[in-house]
């Protein structure tokens, strides 16, 4: 069965900081990979996503993901965190093909001070 | 772009009590169709999705049921509301093979 851990529940850092979120997934074949951000009460956002290709993706409001097969881990970062970037950030996993019947992990809270 | 409407924004209800939420979705034709729940620290859970209009498949055995009696549209139901079934309601929809999940705003519940 398809798994995703994201092992902090809550970050805190400063703003200008540099930012890594944590995702571990498992999935038994070629994983379709998602992180999402989610603001107080709102849906989620699809900020970046993998599937195949380069295993570097860029994303919206200047994040990336590097996708690293070896570790089973889809990190997400960015490199200089504004104020408005807290909120909670989601890994999910998916089938690469299909409806996307995807696992979400549990979520990162992230707070930034100035 | 596909664009989701879910309604109410919020709601509380008295335990036994029916529900309804309806979601409809713009801007594609023939979406697959899910209703996840969110409850605080435990990600999102998924509910019910469907592949057409009738089809609907159940994930986890609960006091929820759906329906989806147009292509785009995709209502969540009880007829008695639990206390557990207070949470945050999130209807998504995809449009095609490999298209990601896209979301509504959500319905949050609060069963009194």
């Amino acid at each position: 069965a398809q798994s995703v851990t994201q092992p902090d529940i809550h970050i805190t850092v400063s703003e200008g900081a540099s930012l890594e979120l944590r995702c571990n997934y498992s999935y038994g074949a070629t994983p379709y990979l998602f992180w999402y951000v989610q603001s107080p009460g709102q849906g989620l956002q699809l900020l970046l996503k993998y599937f195949s290709g380069d295993t570097l993706v860029q994303g919206i409001k200047g994040f990336e993901a590097e996708f690293k097969r070896s570790q089973s881990s889809f990190n997400l970062r960015k490199p200089s965190v504004h104020w408005s970037d807290a909120a909670e950030y989601f890994c999910a996993v998916g089938p690469s093909g299909g409806y996307q019947k995807v696992t979400f992990g549990t979520g990162t809270k992230l707070q930034v001070i100035p | 772009s596909q664009t989701i409407h879910q309604w109410p924004a919020t709601l509380v209800q008295p335990v036994g009590s029916p529900l309804s939420l309806e979601c409809t979705v713009e801007g594609t034709s023939n979406p697959n169709l899910y209703w996840y729940r969110q409850a605080a620290g435990r990600g999102l859970q998924l509910l019910f999705y469907s592949v057409g209009i009738g089809q609907i498949s159940s994930e986890v055995p609960q006091n929820l049921s759906a329906s989806r009696p147009q292509d785009r549209q995709f209502i969540l139901s009880s007829k008695k509301l639990l206390l557990s079934d207070s949470g945050f309601y999130l209807c998504a929809s995809t449009g095609g093979l490999n298209s990601p999940l896209h979301f509504g705003n959500g319905t949050r519940l609060t069963v009194t």
